[in-house]
């Protein structure tokens, strides 16, 4: 069965620091994983995903993951917080070409001026 | 290009009510794919349609319901309502092509309040 572990509920950084948010999947098959922003009251905003092609994998607004097969992990980074940043984000597994999405609990990024 | 819109945007409900929430997709995409996200938790797969038809269930009750017509639009029912339905209610579109299925975009939810 699939499943994601986002290790931390709540993350804070200050403004120009490098933001971390962990997250390790579990999954019987070659996995597609992603990232997700949610902004307060607003939707899912796709950040990054990751296909089998390469393990490092860039995104929207300066965010990066890195696909690690022998940890499980998939963590997001970004070198430089900014405001704007501030959101929930959530890690998500999906076996390569099936229809279903699982994801983490989410973590809340806070960014401290 | 127009992304994924959903309607209504709010409502409330009493306990015991039905509810339809809809759902069009982004162009060019063919499968839609519903959410339910609670408070403070994250989404939660009810289920998706592909070609009008049932593609894949959560675990959801059978008082869940959907539907796609043939432009991919969708409708999401859910029948007598109950206090713990309240919640985000996400649908998300995506590309199938043989056998493959594509990255989800979604739309910016409806707010069901059941009271």
């Amino acid at each position: 069965a699939q499943s994601v572990t986002q290790l931390d509920s709540h993350v804070s950084v200050s403004e120009g620091t490098p933001v971390l948010l962990r997250c390790n999947y579990s999954s019987s098959y070659s996995p597609s994983l992603f990232w997700y922003v949610q902004h307060p009251n607003k939707g899912l905003q796709l950040l990054l995903k990751y296909t089998s092609a390469a393990t490092l994998v860039k995104g929207i607004n300066g965010f990066e993951a890195e696909f690690k097969k022998s940890e499980t992990s998939f963590h997001l980074t970004k070198p430089s917080a900014h405001m704007s940043d501030a959101a929930e984000y959530f890690c998500v597994v999906s076996e390569a070409g099936t229809y279903k999405y699982i994801f983490g609990t989410g973590t809340r990024l806070k960014v401290l001026a | 290009e127009t992304g994924v819109t959903q309607s209504p945007t709010h409502l409330i409900k009493t306990r015991g009510q039905q509810v339809t929430l809809r759902c069009s997709s982004q162009s060019g995409h063919n499968t839609v794919s519903w959410y339910q996200q609670a408070l403070g938790q994250g989404p939660q797969f009810i289920f998706q349609y592909y070609r009008e038809e049932e593609n894949g269930r959560g675990n959801f009750p059978p008082r869940f319901s959907g539907l796609q017509f043939p432009n991919y639009s969708s409708e999401l029912n859910v029948n007598a309502l109950e206090l713990d339905d309240s919640a985000l209610y996400l649908c998300a579109s995506s590309l199938s092509l043989a056998g493959m299925a594509y990255e989800q975009y979604f739309g910016p939810g409806t707010r069901l309040t059941v009271t």
